[in-house]
């Protein structure tokens, strides 16, 4: 099946800074998503994305489908923003996604 | 819209019992899965679903059983509990036919919580 990487598995940052983290995907997807999950493991849907770029305030995300990555970006970090950042891909259109490790983020004030 | 809805938010079991995990959703949506979750891990497929009265196994269904009898529900059941079944549950689901350029997003509902003794 189809393999999914993100990196980094960890990342710390001071409130206001920028990061960006990666998704790398073995094969073809007819869907890819971020998916942000809070301290009380509700996964929050961000980005549906399969292919180009997307803005939603100070989160954007651009996936380039030839090259079979996709970058998340936050912007001017906030403590809430704390968290588990997931990818998950699926290329079946039959709703089974396959979920990367995740990225856990901690913004500190 | 209430979304996708599952039931209950926790649940302790004895090895051996049994359970149904219930999963409904409103939207409409075709396809239903149902992931568990493990500590530090991401999601992993058990059982999927592209329609009513159709049913497929996942990456890890051993242990478990689904059926869909109607497009709003589909529930999980432990047919024997194990200590190993101990994780979080979640329920999906997506695909509207009519949804649009976004229709295959897919929905999760808020989890269940189950430990096994």
């Amino acid at each position: 099946g189809i393999q999914v990487e993100q990196s980094p598995p960890d990342l710390i940052l001071q409130e206001g800074a920028n990061s960006t983290l990666r998704c790398n995907f073995s094969d073809s997807v007819n869907n890819l998503q971020w998916f942000h999950q809070n301290p009380w493991g509700q996964l929050i849907n961000l980005f549906y994305i399969p292919s180009g770029t997307k803005q939603n305030g100070r989160l954007s995300a651009t996936t380039v489908a030839t090259e079979r990555y996709s970058l998340l970006y936050i912007s001017s970090s906030q403590t809430t923003d704390s968290g588990v950042y997931f990818c998950a891909v699926d290329n079946t259109n039959a709703g089974k996604s396959t979920f990367g490790d995740g990225t856990t983020l901690t913004v500190k004030p | 819209n209430a979304g996708v809805t599952q039931t209950p938010k926790f649940q302790v079991l004895k090895t051996g019992q049994s359970m149904t995990l219930q999963c409904a959703q409103d939207m409409n949506h075709e396809y239903m899965s149902w992931y568990r979750q493990d500590p530090g891990m991401g999601l992993r497929l058990i059982h999927y679903s592209v329609g009513a009265g159709i049913t497929d196994q996942g990456e890890v269904p051993n242990g478990y059983n689904v059926s869909r009898s109607t497009t709003e529900d589909f529930p999980l059941r432990l047919l024997s509990a194990a200590p190993s079944q101990t994780s979080v549950y979640f329920c999906a689901s997506s695909y509207s036919p009519t949804g649009g350029s976004r229709s295959n997003e897919q929905f999760f509902g808020p989890g269940t919580r189950l430990t096994v003794l």
